[in-house]
């Protein structure tokens, strides 16, 4: 089946510092998703990606679709300390009746103020 | 705010009971929702795939029968955790996959912690 590697598991940072933090997989997919998770709470979107080479920007976040379709980056530039969570990539492969959502094993950042 | 919602958000209950969950989309009709499972410092398990008006899809190794899936409308699916024990005690989000342009996306609850005593 699809894997995800996502790297690294988890960042230590200092308040101001930019962030980067990225998926690959064995397998292309047609659509790349970056999520946050807080404790206790569902993953909330942050960026979707719909083609290869695309890069979208969400206030201090920008993610990017790999030109091979098999990878993607997001970076947080000028962290805070509410950036503090777990950040899912999550690949989706869609096209007729298949449609499967593949997610990486999440990477925590702790900022420290 | 939220777009997709699920309650209740905290339960404990007895071994043996069952215990139901409700996961609403607010304001889009979602012919296709998910459950998911999650273990501590772990990503998100998919545990079966909810579609409206007809039998849910199990993921390998999700038992069925333990596990009850219903989508009778196009906001609602409900996951009922049957003769709950111990190991059943999880956190488990549902999410629903959003028709029209972004139809790919899914949008996910806030997600239910499972205590079984």
């Amino acid at each position: 089946g699809q894997q995800l590697n996502q790297s690294p598991q988890s960042m230590f940072i200092q308040e101001g510092e930019d962030v980067s933090m990225n998926c690959t997989s064995s397998s292309i997919f047609n659509t790349w998703l970056w999520y946050k998770q807080d404790p206790g709470e569902g993953p909330v979107l942050l960026i979707a990606l719909y083609k290869a080479g695309e890069l979208t920007s969400n206030g201090r976040l920008t993610a990017q679709f790999g030109i091979t379709r098999k990878d993607s980056f997001l970076n947080i530039s000028a962290s805070i300390p509410s950036d503090v969570g777990i950040y899912f990539c999550a690949g989706l492969y869609s096209g007729g009746s298949n449609y499967k959502l593949t997610f990486g094993k999440g990477t925590l950042l702790t900022v420290n103020p | 705010g939220a777009v997709v919602s699920q309650h209740p958000s905290w339960v404990i209950c007895k071994s043996g009971t069952s215990v139901k969950i409700e996961c609403r989309s607010l304001d889009f009709q979602a012919t296709t929702m998910f459950w998911y499972r999650q273990f501590p410092k772990q990503s998100l398990m998919l545990m079966a795939t909810s579609n409206e008006g007809s039998k849910a899809t199990y993921e390998q190794g999700v038992e069925k029968d333990k596990f009850l899936i219903n989508h009778a409308s196009l906001t609602l699916s409900t996951l009922t955790v049957t003769s709950a024990h111990p190991e059943d005690s999880s956190f488990y989000i549902c999410s629903a996959r959003r028709p029209g342009p972004a139809k790919n996306i899914q949008y996910f609850g806030a997600g239910t912690r499972l205590s079984v005593l």
